[in-house]
């Protein structure tokens, strides 16, 4: 089974509308993010969270927000989509540093949502 | 700010051909860096990795090597395969936060 899963995995819909994405994630990790990848753009970063209690704004967080349910969960929400949030949107972990895997710990992504605006 | 700079694609090489893609980076402080590979229709996934100067990371017969006094991060291949048809992204670590180079599109003909 996925570390890390999105769901869900396509989706079309109008503008106005709520959308919400979800992350779930079976690492054990504290640390949550969210991202968008755009052609050209790479990734940019969206809200991350360092535990439930801890939620931060990234670089291009206007127009989103996010729930943090639970370690284990971590959900994007578009309260009203508009065309230019078509993109490949992608939820990643990583353990915090000082935790077993050292320091400088590397992150583990889920296999994205692509998400179409129209 | 912290940031990464890599080498625009797209790369079309032959099999078997020498492959490069240089990163650079912008950092305070002592970043781990990252390189990571995108398959069509994945997620990212972690190629390799150097936590400090001079580290080489190595995998699947890719290197890089961490240089600090050029502040660089280049991922290198002796010899490509079809298979490593794929996005490359560089990314540094500060402790907080990731920043990823926008990709860098290899492909591979046989």
């Amino acid at each position: 089974d996925a570390d890390v899963t999105q769901t869900p995995r396509n989706r079309i819909t109008k503008t106005g509308k709520r959308i919400m994405l979800e992350c779930s994630q079976t690492k054990g990790h504290d640390r949550m993010y969210w991202y968008r990848q755009d052609p050209g753009l790479g990734l940019r970063l969206i809200y991350y969270s360092f535990d439930v209690k801890d939620i931060n704004k990234g670089e291009i967080s206007d127009g989103y927000s996010v729930s943090r349910q639970a370690q284990a969960k971590f959900s994007l929400s578009l309260e009203s989509a508009i065309p230019n949030q078509t993109a490949l949107y992608f939820c990643a972990t990583s353990d915090s540093p000082g935790g077993q895997r050292g320091p400088y710990n590397e992150q583990f992504f889920g296999p994205g949502t692509r998400l179409t605006v129209l | 700010g912290d940031s990464v700079t890599q080498m625009e694609g797209p790369v079309t090489l032959s099999e078997e051909a020498f492959l490069t893609i240089n990163c650079t980076y912008t950092a305070t402080g002592y970043p781990s860096l990252f390189w990571y590979v995108q398959y069509p229709g994945e997620g990212l996934q972690l190629l390799l990795k150097a936590t400090k100067a001079d580290d080489k990371g190595s995998n699947k017969g890719f290197e890089a090597t961490y240089r600090k006094e050029t502040t660089s991060f280049h991922l290198e291949k002796g010899s490509v395969q079809v298979s490593d048809s794929a996005v490359y992204f560089c990314a540094l670590h500060t402790g907080n936060q990731f920043y990823f180079g926008t990709g860098t599109s290899l492909t591979v003909i046989p």
